[in-house]
């Protein structure tokens, strides 16, 4: 069965500092993978999503950036942290197969920048 | 981004009662998903529709896509207090990249013992 880890669990993080978020799914291969950002408890932003290696969309203009340097694992960063960075981070994957392209989500890695 | 309309915003019932949400899309859709979030969990998936007028159920949950293709609801049967959480639809349409979901902002549900 295919599991998806994210670390850190929890980041408390000063303004300006950098970041570095890590998902990475096992059991499965060449999968969609995706970060979100949720603010206040409601409402996925999807951030990124990448369907290979190094082939990385971005959906919203912002201080983030993501890179997938191997094929299970997808890393979402920042040089320099911004107050309004502070969210719900979540990780999913998914494979395409028709229509049948459902997300799943990882434990998420929750943000406070200060 | 485009966003579903997701309703209610916010439900508080008492145990046993029935819960109905819904999602409406200004365009067709060939797939609908309900999704639950518990507090600081990633969302978990609850049921998938594929075809319109499907009707599916998991348990006490039943969900079914819309004949229109524009929307779909989620139904809980005699609710119980771990049902509490956010509920999200999110659904693809047949247009632009399918890659994306489009999400609903959430129903959150609380359960009176």
């Amino acid at each position: 069965s295919q599991t998806i880890h994210q670390w850190p669990a929890t980041l408390v993080q000063p303004v300006g500092s950098p970041l570095s978020l890590e998902c990475t799914v096992e059991g499965t291969s060449n999968p969609n993978l995706y970060w979100y950002r949720q603010a206040a408890g409601r409402g996925l932003q999807l951030l990124f999503y990448s369907i290979g290696i190094d082939q990385i969309s971005s959906e919203v203009p912002q201080n983030l950036s993501a890179s997938r340097p191997q094929d299970r694992q997808f890393i979402l960063s920042s040089k320099k942290l911004l107050l309004s960075d502070s969210g719900f981070y979540l990780c999913a994957w998914s494979k395409l197969a028709g229509f049948t392209d459902t997300q799943y989500f990882g434990p998420g890695t929750r943000l406070t920048v200060l | 981004g485009q966003q579903l309309n997701q309703s209610p915003q916010s439900m508080f019932i008492q145990e046993g009662e029935d819960v109905s949400m819904n999602c409406t899309s200004s365009s067709i859709f060939n797939t609908w998903l309900w999704y639950k979030q518990d507090p600081g969990e990633g969302p978990v998936l609850l049921i998938a529709l594929y075809k319109a007028g499907e009707l599916t159920s998991n348990g006490r949950l039943t969900a079914q896509f819309g004949t229109t293709r524009k929307d779909s609801f989620l139904n809980i049967s005699a609710s119980i207090p771990s049902d509490v959480g956010i509920y999200f639809c999110a659904g693809r349409s047949n247009a632009g990249n399918n890659r994306k979901l489009i999400w609903g902002l959430g129903t959150s549900l609380a359960v009176n013992p």
